[in-house]
């Protein structure tokens, strides 16, 4: 069974970057996407982009757009999300999901990684 | 762009209460409708898929359905371990969209 694992928590300052990973482990990439996700203090989910490993193809929400690349190794069934000047908004839990096409669902979620956005 | 507008915000009910949120969307989305629930400090799960697939393990006091714009997910007996937050997700071509969640309380 195929488990997302998601890497430790972040501090930044404000306009830094940061770059999460998400290893897919006990399998390996199919033709599913992989997603991620976040949830900001107080907010709720917000979709943030997507990947399909086996093509390198990317989608972002327009929101994100310019300011997040997500990409993936696929020797390491590793998937990236960086997000560049960050602000103290950007502060959230941010996940990494897998989101199978046959079925239209995210069924497999990572643990979660926490941003913290402060100077 | 299609939007998901989802209701109620919160709800306050009690254990054996039926529940019911609402996902309505902008235009006709086809079912491409799945819904989860997440708890505090949890990743979410996936609860429906396709509007009214239930995923596997999911306890079958969940239901989902609809059409066209109008999409619902139903708790037919709540139950202790169901106090949580719940969103809707619209699939649209490459684009993914969450309503903005409903907050489900014990009364």
């Amino acid at each position: 069974q195929v488990q997302l694992v998601q890497s430790g928590a972040e501090m930044k300052k404000p306009g830094s970057s940061v770059r999460l990973s998400c290893r897919a482990s006990g399998g390996s990439f199919s033709s599913d996407a992989i997603c991620w996700v976040r949830r900001a203090p107080g907010k709720g989910l917000e979709w943030m982009g997507r990947i399909v490993p086996i093509l390198g193809t990317a989608n972002y929400a327009q929101s994100f757009q310019g300011r997040v690349t997500i990409t993936a190794d696929q020797s390491t069934s590793t998937t990236y999300m960086q997000m560049t000047n960050l602000r103290s908004e950007d502060t959230a839990v941010y996940y990494c999901a897998r989101d199978v096409s046959s079925v239209l669902g995210f069924d497999i979620w990572g643990q979660g990684t926490t941003v913290t956005v402060s100077s | 762009d299609v939007q998901m507008t989802q209701f109620p915000s919160s709800l306050s009910a009690s254990v054996g209460d039926r529940v019911t949120i609402t996902c309505r969307a902008s235009e006709s989305v086809s079912r491409w409708v799945s819904w989860y629930q997440q708890k505090p400090g949890e990743a979410p799960k996936l609860l429906i898929s396709k509007a009214s697939m239930v995923a596997s393990g999911v306890p079958s006091r969940f239901s989902g359905s609809g059409s066209g714009t109008h999409y619902t997910l139903t708790i037919s007996s709540l139950q202790p371990d169901d106090f949580a937050a719940y969103y809707c997700l619209l699939y649209v071509s490459h684009s993914r969209t969450f309503g903005q969640g409903t907050l489900v309380e014990l009364k």
